[in-house]
């Protein structure tokens, strides 16, 4: 079993409905991160956290909601889907007290199709 | 947090020495450099951290000047499989931001 899990794996939708994609891990990290991946381009930071109870924006947080309901499952919410928020989304984890403290580990990804 | 520029495409041959470099050159005194590999529709893959001087993994190795503004991700000789998208970042010990920018693309060929 993945370490970082993401469901739904696919998504298609339409544009003004709600969605929610949930991240879950059990590698027992303290810390937990949303991005997108655009074709062809590299990922963006959407939200991370470092507990239950810190949230933080990354590069492109408008538009997008996520909830922490506990350490090991972190949620990004669409309130109201568009189209130009089609893409490709990963969860990541990363242990700050590990050896490496940039090693991110990344879920397979979601990949989400609004029309 | 410290922007990076890499090349946006590389090729090699396979048995290969490949490196390549990053330029990060506002990087603080409490930033990391790390290097991820993509392959895909996959998450990326964690390679190599590092602070200063040179670190080597089983993978790969990793040399950064003492002024840190700059790093060479070097990969000993590629095959077929290593072609894939190589990320590197600048990793905020003060705000464990990571942010991924265009990456380089590698294509191995036979």
């Amino acid at each position: 079993d993945a370490d970082v899990t993401q469901t739904p794996r696919n998504r298609i939708t339409k544009t003004g409905k709600r969605i929610m994609l949930e991240c879950s891990q059990t590698k027992g990290h303290d810390r937990m991160y949303w991005y997108r991946q655009d074709p062809g381009l590299g990922l963006r930071l959407i939200y991370y956290s470092f507990d239950v109870k810190d949230i933080n924006k990354g590069e492109i947080s408008d538009g997008y909601s996520v909830s922490r309901q506990a350490q090991a499952k972190f949620s990004l919410s669409l309130e109201s889907a568009i189209p130009n928020q089609t893409a490709l989304y990963f969860c990541a984890t990363s242990d700050f007290r590990g050896p490496n403290t940039g090693e991110l580990f990344f879920g397979e990804g979601s990949r989400l199709t609004v029309l | 947090l410290a922007k990076t520029t890499q090349p946006i495409s590389m090729d090699s041959y396979e048995g290969q020495e490949v490196n390549i470099t990053c330029s990060h050159n506002n990087i603080a005194t409490n930033d990391y450099i790390t290097w991820y590999q993509q392959f895909p529709s996959q998450g990326p893959r964690f390679i190599i951290q590092g602070y200063k001087t040179k670190v080597t993994n089983e993978v790969a190795s990793l040399f950064i000047p003492a002024d840190r503004k700059s790093s060479t991700l070097s990969l000993p000789r590629v095959s077929l499989s290593d072609t894939a998208v190589y990320y590197c970042l600048v990793f905020s010990g003060n705000t464990g931001k990571l942010i991924f920018g265009q990456g380089t693309t590698l294509q191995v060929k036979p």
